[in-house]
């Protein structure tokens, strides 16, 4: 049981290009989530989808883009990255109601120079 | 969501029981307590949550104070493998999917 897959796990970028990082989970859970993790800091919120076809902002949006292909993925894309992008991204997915618990990837590391 | 608050770090040896505070004196009474834990370069792991009573399970318990203004998780002997950053965070019952907040936490070091 493979859980939270996230690809790529390690990324350069020069500023300007863009990327797209994928996220798959097979435990047929209904919401998924983005984070971003920087240094020394606790996670913040990017987007999430609550269920397939919905995706709502989170804290930090901006500069981002995400697609809820299907149920089991969901993707994060930077059309152009900024050196401030640079960051340890975690998707997450949850089964339903609000107190069920979050199962995370093991994070994709992008360094934007 | 109300805001916790919670030691930057911790140290605890090994074998040993550690109580990890969490404050929220803001709490309402639909938030849940939850715990998550972040070892070194991984993606955080769930650990427990409450409501109004404590609770338990394999990793470890949760002690919810009787106003519910603060919470400690309890480790009940300490390994190495514990050693991690511990979130403790407040989730509205009902309320919107997207806002479990992670603050810094409490960075727990276990010492053999």
């Amino acid at each position: 049981n493979a859980g939270v897959t996230q690809t790529p796990k390690f990324q350069v970028l020069k500023t300007g290009q863009s990327m797209t990082l994928q996220c798959a989970q097979d435990m047929n859970h209904n919401s998924m989530y983005w984070y971003r993790q920087d240094p020394g800091m606790g996670l913040r919120l990017i987007y999430y989808s609550a269920s397939e076809g919905t995706t709502d902002k989170g804290e930090v949006p901006n500069g981002y883009n995400v697609s809820r292909l299907n149920k089991r993925e969901f993707s994060l894309r930077l059309e152009s990255a900024a050196p401030s992008q640079t960051s340890v991204y975690f998707c997450a997915s949850k089964w339903m109601g609000n107190t069920g618990e979050l199962f995370f990837g093991e994070g994709s590391r992008l360094t934007v120079l | 969501d109300a805001k916790t608050t919670q030691p930057n770090s911790m140290e605890s040896n090994e074998e040993e029981p550690v109580h990890l505070p969490c404050n929220h004196s803001t709490i309402s009474g639909t938030d849940y307590i939850h715990w998550y834990r972040q070892l070194p370069s991984q993606g955080p792991e769930y650990v427990i949550h409450g409501l109004t009573s404590n609770v338990n399970n394999r990793m470890a318990s949760l002690a919810i104070a009787e106003d519910r203004k603060s919470s400690t998780l309890i480790l009940h002997r300490a390994t190495l493998r514990d050693a991690a950053v511990y979130y403790c965070i407040l989730r509205a019952y009902g309320g919107s999917q997207g806002n479990l907040i992670f603050g810094k936490g409490t960075k727990l070091s276990v010492k053999p």
